[in-house]
């Protein structure tokens, strides 16, 4: 099983502001990555797949970076409505597919 | 585009429950379905999958024996049938289709709460 780990925990960050997360997975997972946005009692919605592509109607605030088993997250001016906490996933080698603990954005 | 998921509720442990995640607006019998879920306060974690063929299923070693992956193509429904409960599958469980061009989740719904307690 990959082991997928997001780094930081937390991260606190003032509005205006870029942001970056980490995911680090195991092994390779080669550009097999996607990060997702998760806001209170709502559902995940999907950012970014294929390491670097962002979904349909995601802003382009929002870029991803990476492969192999490094990954980045980048929100380059924070607005209010990005603060949320951010998954990692791995779909190269499964199952199991692979979540990373998740990164919670606040605001500073 | 709705996934709308169904059937949650409080159940006790050894007790069964079943899902319902119906899809309209999408395309539905060409893609994998996905279960996944996430217990109060915890990230997300993987559950089942069925492929588009209805033929092809996988689980997560913590509910493997226990549940059963299925879907209607006819109905654009899936299905998630779980047996013998255990307190520790307390969770909100999220449906999502496989993703236009690989095996990411582009379409979710909003979840259905699952409770097992005595």
């Amino acid at each position: 099983e990959i082991v997928m780990t997001q780094s930081p925990a937390t991260l606190s960050v003032p509005p205006g502001e870029r942001a970056t997360l980490s995911c680090r997975a195991s092994q390779s997972v080669s550009s097999k990555l996607a990060w997702y946005q998760q806001k209170p009692g709502q559902a995940p919605r999907l950012l970014i797949y294929g390491a670097s592509t962002r979904a349909t109607g995601i802003p382009a605030r929002f870029s991803g970076s990476g492969s192999g088993t490094e990954f980045t997250l980048t929100i380059s001016s924070l607005q209010s409505e990005d603060f949320a906490v951010y998954y990692c996933q791995q779909y190269s080698n499964w199952p199991p597919y692979t979540f990373g603990q998740g990164t919670k954005l606040e605001i500073k | 585009v709705q996934v709308v998921e169904s059937g949650g509720g409080l159940v006790q442990p050894g007790g069964s429950l079943r899902l319902s995640c119906a899809v309209s607006g999408l395309t539905f019998n060409s893609y994998a379905m996905n279960w996944v879920r996430q217990a109060p306060g915890k990230g997300l974690e993987w559950v089942s999958t069925i492929g588009a063929n209805v033929v092809s299923t996988h689980y997560a070693d913590s509910v493997k024996g226990r549940f059963t992956i299925s879907r209607d193509n006819s109905k654009s429904t899936l299905y998630l049938q779980m047996d013998s409960l255990r307190a520790e599958d307390t969770a909100v469980y999220f449906c999502a289709r496989e993703g236009e061009v690989d095996y990411y989740f582009d379409h979710w719904g909003q979840g259905t709460l699952v409770t097992v307690s005595s």
